[in-house]
């Protein structure tokens, strides 16, 4: 079983949406969690950053966070055609550890 | 302005030529790490830095080698010894080991 997985998609949804982006994992130590989007041949773009488990609101964007389930969730509300990007999830221990990244799903909104 | 600038954006070398790929912040923080992305695969690390002078290997970091002599620079050197580089290489960065790390915008690198 991989340490994070994440389903590539695409996901393909209509101008207004709600979309729904998810990871599960298999590490239980993971405490820090981010949502990272990328557009095309750029770097990742940190959207979404928490600690532990709950919610987490900016602006369009809701980072959920469910230790029990080793599941975490990015809500998009109302997307847009400038939300098309690759969405990537990634955790990490407390103390010093380094990253672990799901592979990323793409999202695609069409106007 | 404070970020991550990753040069050059695209880069093409021969097969058996050593590369290297300059990463530099100036947001003052103590990690850098370098990723490689390749299609389906998601980002694997192949080195990181807590701090100057140095470094750990990554999950692939054969064929690779790095050097952080100040804060500021990470620079990665792609070798002949890398059996596939070509990829899309990134760095990234963060204040303390746990905290979130941000990255810069890539070098396409082709081996041709």
């Amino acid at each position: 079983q991989k340490e994070v997985e994440q389903d590539p998609g695409p996901l393909s949804v209509p101008e207004g949406a709600i979309v729904s982006l998810n990871c599960t994992y298999s590490n239980s130590a993971f405490q820090y969690f981010m949502w990272y989007r990328q557009y095309s041949r750029k770097g990742p773009e940190l959207l979404m950053y928490t600690y532990s488990s709950g919610n987490k609101e900016d602006g369009r964007f809701t980072a959920q966070v469910d230790k029990s389930s080793k599941y975490i969730s990015l809500f998009i509300r109302d997307s847009q055609p400038s939300d098309s990007a690759t969405y990537l999830c990634a955790m990490r221990n407390s103390g010093y550890s380094t990253l672990t990244f799901g592979k990323g799903t793409m999202l695609l909104v069409s106007p | 302005d404070g970020g991550i600038t990753q040069s050059p954006k695209y880069l093409f070398r021969k097969e058996g030529q050593n590369v290297t790929l300059s990463c530099e912040q100036n947001l003052n923080h103590d990690a850098m790490y370098w990723y490689r992305q390749d299609p389906g695969q998601g980002l694997r690390l192949i080195y990181y830095s807590q701090i100057v002078n140095d470094f750990q290997k990554g999950d692939i970091a054969e064929g690779y080698s790095v050097s952080r002599e100040k804060k500021e620079s990470f620079p990665l050197t792609v070798t002949s010894a890398q059996k596939n580089p070509t990829a899309f290489y990134l760095c990234a960065s963060s204040f303390r080991e746990h905290t979130e790390a941000f990255f810069g915008q890539g070098t396409r690198l082709t081996v041709v």
